[in-house]
């Protein structure tokens, strides 16, 4: 039972460079989230969905994108990356019922 | 504005000492709340959370926590203390007026335990 599982754990990014954060989930959830974690500030959501092809923007969307084509995948699109994208990112998934299941995080440093 | 609040940056306690962690929360209505834990460089962990019912909620690992209403309180508890408890603790609110299962986090209360 894999739940919550994303790629890669570790990034280096050079400013303007783009990559794509991986998430999937195996527990047939239709709610999916992105936050991202700076130190001393808590979790910021950044986008998240409710189920495939319905995606919505959180409290900090900008300079991200995503998109939901299948229950299982999530991915989170960073287009020229900056400095303040330097932080960790987790993938959350729930239903709507449950408590949210959290990814191990993606830490990714933009220099 | 809904925000969550954890008051303390750090707390420090002496295994087998009662360990408490405090979280108030500004949401209108009755929310959800719930309590991580997370290990360094690892994800959050659930540990228990409150939707309705007793105010008094046993979680994962020994925790509980007690909700109070009138103080819009959710504090973390344990009765006694392992250094194995040393982590970052999050509280986190679920708005009533959500569905869609949005998280709002406090910023984190570093636990350490010392032996």
């Amino acid at each position: 039972n894999a739940g919550v599982t994303q790629t890669p754990k570790f990034r280096i990014l050079k400013i303007g460079q783009s990559m794509t954060l991986q998430c999937a989930q195996d527990m047939n959830h239709n709610y999916m989230y992105w936050y991202r974690q700076d130190p001393g500030m808590g979790l910021k959501l950044i986008y998240y969905s409710v189920g495939a092809g319905i995606t919505d923007k959180g409290e900090v969307p900008n300079g991200y994108n995503v998109s939901r084509s299948t229950t299982e995948d999530f991915p989170l699109r960073l287009e020229l990356a900056a400095p303040s994208q330097t932080s960790v990112y987790f993938c959350a998934s729930s239903t709507a019922a449950s408590e949210a299941f959290f990814g191990q995080g993606t830490r990714l440093t933009v220099v | 504005a809904q925000s969550v609040a954890q008051p303390e940056d750090q707390v420090n306690v002496a295994e087998g000492n009662p360990l408490t962690v405090k979280c108030t929360y500004s949401v209108s209505g009755n929310p959800y709340l719930f309590w991580y834990v997370q290990y360094p460089n690892r994800g959050l962990q659930f540990l228990l959370k409150y939707i309705t019912g007793d105010n008094l909620v046993k979680g994962s690992y020994g925790f509980e926590a007690e909700f109070n209403k009138s103080q819009t309180s959710f504090h973390l508890k344990k009765p006694s203390a392992l250094v194995s408890d040393s982590a970052l603790y999050f509280c986190a609110v679920r708005p009533p007026t959500d569905s869609w299962g949005k998280l709002q986090f406090g910023a984190g209360t570093q636990v350490v335990v010392t032996p």
